[in-house]
């Protein structure tokens, strides 16, 4: 399978717990995004990466968040000491650098991670 | 003000019906612009980039009028299949590359 994987695809945890997630881009994809998406609402951005260097990050983003692409494949995202407004689904997205300047490329989504947090 | 407005729906059609999708952009200098299509429990999926001339994919056809700041999505002949949310989706402000989602316009097609 060459689309976006996500690992775990399903997080039930408890309040103040830590939960991480992993993506795995389209191998020769060098964005990589992150979203969060909960029911009734399209995706939300959080943060996205070009190839190992962290472009841009929400301003809604809680510092509970980061997020890491250390050698500019897979990613993590970890949030620290979940809240129950964390419950979501955790969509990455990866897409590939287009030549005109400005332009965004079609993103291709993994299937998410489902977080709970009780 | 949000960056991407789009009216929820649902929009229920009956098969063979012409169906119309609208979108607010709130940034000017937005430069990238598409129609994404996301079915229940599913990852959304891109169904068509928008340009500034207006272009058709089969019974698919968007337009944009930047002008207003407006963004379209026409439905020709609509099948059961075409159930789902149609996402709007526009480049962000200040950037060229993260892309801001609408929150969504559901669509049922009903026999």
């Amino acid at each position: 399978d060459t689309g976006v994987s996500q690992d775990p695809r399903h997080k039930i945890t408890k309040r103040g717990q830590n939960v991480t997630f992993r993506c795995d881009p389209i191998s020769e994809h060098n964005r990589l995004y992150w979203y969060r998406q909960t029911l009734g609402q399209g995706p939300e951005f959080l943060t996205y990466f070009q190839n190992e260097a962290q472009l841009e990050k929400s301003r809604l983003l809680s510092d509970r968040f980061s997020a890491e692409r250390p050698k500019g494949s897979f990613s993590t995202l970890e949030i620290q000491r979940t809240e129950q407004g964390d419950s979501a689904m955790y969509l990455c997205a990866s897409s590939l650098v287009r030549g005109l300047a400005g332009k965004a490329g079609e993103l291709f989504f993994g299937e998410g991670s489902r977080l709970t947090v009780l | 003000r949000k960056e991407v407005e789009q009216d929820p729906g649902p929009f229920n059609v009956p098969e063979g019906a012409t169906v119309a999708f609208n979108c607010t952009y709130s940034n000017s200098a937005s430069q990238s612009f598409f129609w994404y299509r996301q079915d229940c429990r599913k990852e959304p999926k891109l169904l068509m980039s928008v340009y500034s001339s207006g272009n058709e994919d089969g019974r698919f056809t968007a337009q944009l009028n930047r002008a207003s700041q407006y963004i379209s999505l026409l439905i020709r002949d609509s099948k059961l299949s075409d159930s789902a949310t149609y996402l709007c989706v526009v480049n962000m402000r200040n950037s060229g590359y993260a892309l801001n989602f609408g929150k969504g316009t559901s669509l049922l097609v009903t026999p």
